[in-house]
């Protein structure tokens, strides 16, 4: 069982909108600002597309985006492209022995 | 550009040892903390370890402490993972992945390697 809590599954048509929660508590979401996603397509290892809650690196496309509410997080994909379809992981630092930790995962279908 | 390059996985009886490896290119490697994280078949992403920047520093996560070891040579510009006591929840693929300068996310991952714990 996860540390963190998504939705198993999302979905939403080309050029739409989608996003995806990613619930934790006050010993990690809620109390850092260190939410990060990953996005992982099939066999391919995870990529950085979102750190410190809303900052994206260098090439992320800018329809990717972070927010964060108490202790859940929230990742956006505005005007969906068939390229974003994969599993979205997000992770929390959460301090002490736990170092960092992640969520289930998210199934993003386009 | 960075890259990561895991080996060493394979398959394993329980109870038995595996010693994986990253290699690392493209940057200096001696200036970032590497850590090791696993992802089970069909699940998701668990971190297991990370090691500091001139190893000084080492943090392991409870379901593997005692039983794992990460390492690193900065003149080979190479980490490691020496795992022992293996389980059959230990089946994994196995990532390496730089830990970004905030110290907080992993900026760069390895393309994995496939640890299978079986008899």
């Amino acid at each position: 069982q996860s540390a963190l809590t998504q939705p198993p599954s999302a979905s939403g048509s080309p050029g739409q909108p989608v996003t995806i929660s990613c619930t934790g508590t006050s010993s990690d979401i809620g109390v850092y600002n260190y939410v990060s996603w990953y996005q992982q397509h099939p066999g391919k290892a995870p990529k950085l597309m979102i750190y410190e809650v809303t900052k994206r690196p260098s090439g992320v496309p800018d329809r990717f985006s972070g927010s964060k509410s108490g202790n859940t997080a929230s990742l956006t994909v505005s005007g969906l492209q068939a390229e974003d379809e994969a599993d979205y992981y997000c992770s929390s630092y959460a301090g002490g022995n736990n170092f960092v930790v992640f969520g289930g995962g998210t199934k993003l279908t386009v | 550009q960075v890259q990561l390059v895991e080996s060493g996985g394979g398959l394993v009886k329980p109870g038995g040892s595996l010693r994986l490896s990253c290699a690392a290119s493209g940057y200096i490697f001696s200036d970032y903390y590497m850590s090791w994280i696993r992802q089970a078949p069909g699940k998701g992403l668990e971190w297991i370890s990370y090691i500091s920047d001139t190893a000084g520093i080492e943090q392991y996560a409870d379901s593997v402490k005692g039983r794992f070891t990460i390492s690193r040579d900065n003149a080979k510009n190479s980490l490691y993972l020496q795992m022992n006591s293996l389980t059959v929840e230990d089946t994994a693929v196995y990532y390496c992945g730089r830990v970004s300068v905030g110290r907080r996310e992993f900026d760069y991952w390895g393309q994995g390697t496939l640890v299978t714990v079986s008899s």
